[in-house]
């Protein structure tokens, strides 16, 4: 079965360290998005890709990044973890073609920034 | 700025009671989905409705878009213990990228036996 996979599940790190959240998806989407959830904030858009070579910036990208060299993953990189950062990531992807775009999450990353 | 406002945030019935939640907007959206979340797990896609009064119904719970296409809500009828998650609304922009999804806050459901 096709599916959406997340790593690590659960990453605790320090200040200033550099940190990648794996995301590998085997439904053949074209699109693919990071969001992170936040209590009283549900999911906002960090980053997201339409197809290989193209990334853009959601409306919380900044200390974020993203890179697709392929159409399977989206790794997320946190260049300099700060404390605002923790939270738990999840990544999504779809294929839209018509009508609505309808997204399969995946499982999810907490991640604490101390 | 959160452009869907979901009310109630936090809710705890009894089993076998009814409730609805709502999701609200001053914008208009192309389509209007909702999820249901458990805890540790992603968001699973319950239901999309694309035109403006849409009804659908799955089982015990009835979606409904507003005519206007800025609202929705979530009625849910006997609720059980198993209809305990979080609800997230999301709204599909009609310009710009439709790929693009914005998410509610999200409704806290507690079905208590």
């Amino acid at each position: 079965d096709a599916e959406i996979t997340q790593s690590p599940r659960h990453k605790i790190t320090e200040t200033g360290r550099q940190v990648t959240l794996a995301c590998h998806q085997t439904w053949n989407h074209n699109n693919m998005f990071w969001y992170r959830q936040d209590l009283g904030h549900g999911l906002r858009l960090i980053h997201y890709s339409y197809g290989v070579h193209d990334t853009n910036k959601g409306e919380v990208s900044d200390g974020y990044s993203v890179s697709r060299s392929n159409t399977e993953d989206l790794p997320l990189t946190l260049e300099s973890a700060a404390s605002s950062q923790t939270s738990v990531y999840f990544c999504a992807s779809s294929d839209w073609g018509t009508g609505a775009n309808v997204l399969t999450f995946g499982a999810g990353s907490r991640l604490t920034v101390l | 700025t959160q452009l869907l406002e979901q009310s109630p945030q936090f809710l705890s019935i009894q089993e076998g009671e009814n409730l609805t939640v709502y999701c609200n907007s001053s914008s208009v959206f192309s389509s209007l989905q909702w999820y249901r979340q458990e805890p540790g797990e992603g968001p699973v896609l319950l239901v999309t409705v694309v035109t403006g009064g849409e009804v659908k119904k799955l089982k015990r719970l009835t979606f409904q878009f507003g005519d206007a296409r800025k609202d929705s809500s979530l009625h849910i009828t006997a609720a059980q213990p198993g209809d305990t998650g979080l609800y997230l609304c999301a709204g599909g922009r009609p310009s710009g990228s439709a790929r693009q999804l914005t998410f509610g806050s999200g409704t806290q459901l507690t079905v208590l036996p």
